[in-house]
């Protein structure tokens, strides 16, 4: 089983609507949360980052975290053609590893893949 | 991309080859990391760096060497190129490699293995 799961999509929506992009995890060590947009042949941007339960918003975007569930979603409001792009989820703990940090060592969901037509 | 290129940018190589990519970055960063991307797998860490000639294994390790001289450039060394290794390579980098820091990607290498 995956650390991480994402539902791959394909997901196709109509300029303007919202848009739910979630992922599950199984290690309750996890603290800190990302949300990364990947372009067609582009490398990873982040997108949103959180820490710990709650929500974040930044414009149209929210992150929502429920550590409790071991699920956090991304919400896109007034979605736009500019927003069809694969968003990443991936996560992190703050434990530390003898030779070397884990801090980097992110944890990625498979991507979900976002269509918004015109 | 936050001032890291990535060459070549494509490559097809034949099985059994040595094959070597290469992360270059201008932002002074400590921190840089090797990752493939592929279909139902997402972002997997192969190697990581924490400083000059300072190295460590990430989860997806096998059939891969890195090297790090010199603080802006990061070496990954597919030994004996396998069909398996036909994927998209991405480089990331981070300054402080804590927790919260932000991973800046570069916009990936594109290895085909025949």
């Amino acid at each position: 089983q995956k650390e991480v799961e994402q539902d791959p999509g394909p997901l196709s929506v109509p300029e303007g609507a919202i848009v739910s992009l979630n992922c599950t995890y199984s290690n309750s060590a996890f603290q800190y949360f990302m949300w990364y947009r990947q372009y067609s042949r582009k490398g990873p941007e982040l997108l949103m980052y959180t820490y710990s339960s709650g929500n974040k918003e930044d414009g149209r975007f929210t992150a929502q975290v429920d550590k409790s569930s071991k699920y956090i979603s991304l919400f896109i409001r007034d979605s736009q053609p500019s927003d069809s792009a694969t968003y990443l989820c991936a996560m992190t703990s703050s434990r530390f590893y003898a030779g070397g940090t884990s801090y980097g060592k992110l944890t990625f969901g498979q991507g979900t893949i976002l269509t918004v037509h015109p | 991309d936050a001032g890291i290129t990535q060459s070549p940018r494509h490559k097809v190589t034949e099985t059994g080859t040595p094959v070597t990519l290469r992360c270059h970055q201008t932002e002074n960063h400590r921190y840089m990391y090797w990752y493939r991307q592929d279909p139902g797998h997402g972002l997997r860490l192969i190697h990581y760096s924490y400083g000059v000639k300072d190295t460590d294994k990430g989860e997806v390790s096998d059939g891969y060497s890195v090297s790090r001289s010199k603080t802006e450039d990061f070496l990954l060394t597919l030994e004996s190129a396998t069909s398996s290794q036909t994927s998209v390579y991405f480089c990331a980098i981070s300054g402080s490699g804590g927790p919260g820091d932000t991973q800046y990607f570069g916009p990936g290498t594109r290895l085909t293995v025949l």
